[in-house]
């Protein structure tokens, strides 16, 4: 019963460098989310994306790119890294947009830094 | 400017107590509600949620009230056990596939 599945779980990135978040769920839900917890504040929405192919910018989204090319996986990239990045990345997704029914579902996250 | 506001950053509460958590929420437009619990090391899970056409939603030992009026929202947990310790969200959306988040209350239930 695997869910949502992130990895890495922790990564160190240089400052310039990118590198790309895997984010992959098994639930066949068709919205999938990236948000982004900084301490002391609440997760603020990176991307999302309401079925393969389709993406649309959430509150935070320079920086990031994202793409959807199945159903399963919604691959979080970092081009440039900066320090103003460092952050825990969570991925969720849910079923519908019938929210009552469809909650998000999250992964464990991604702790990266950029030094 | 966030538009959902946990204004307590922690909580501590005696085992058999009750806890409450509280959220304040900006953006009249919301119009659908839910609380989350997250462990440390983990992704956030759904507690419970609520639509704002009702004022309360009951599941076990956790109640959700919704008073709009207020733009206020609380989380009950009766009683509160060493288990409920963790950081608890509330989110808010008002459609668009989009929810917004506090930044979490600590809960910290004493045995």
């Amino acid at each position: 019963n695997a869910g949502v599945t992130q990895t890495p779980k922790f990564r160190i990135l240089k400052i310039g460098q990118s590198m790309t978040l895997q984010c992959a769920q098994d639930m066949n839900h068709n919205y999938m989310y990236w948000y982004r917890q900084d301490p002391g504040m609440g997760l603020k929405l990176i991307y999302y994306s309401v079925g393969a192919g389709i993406t649309d910018k959430g509150e935070v989204p320079n920086g990031y790119n994202v793409s959807r090319s199945t159903t399963e996986d919604f691959p979080l990239r970092l081009e440039l890294a900066a320090p103003s990045q460092t952050s825990v990345y969570f991925c969720a997704s849910s079923a519908a947009w019938d929210r009552g029914r469809s909650p998000l579902h999250f992964g464990n996250g991604t702790r990266l830094t950029v030094t | 400017d966030q538009q959902v506001k946990q204004n307590s950053p922690s909580l501590s509460v005696q085992e058999g107590r009750i806890s409450i958590l509280n959220c304040d929420y900006t953006n009249s437009m919301f119009d659908y509600f839910l609380w989350y619990k997250k462990y440390p090391a983990e992704g956030p899970t759904f507690l419970i949620s609520i639509s704002s056409i009702k004022d309360k939603n009951e599941d076990g030992r956790f109640t959700v009230f919704l008073n709009k009026s207020a733009k206020h929202l609380s989380l009950h947990i009766v009683p509160s056990q060493p288990g409920d310790s963790a950081v608890y969200f509330c989110a808010a959306s008002a459609g668009l596939n989009k929810f917004y988040f506090g930044s979490g209350t600590k809960l910290n239930v004493k045995p």
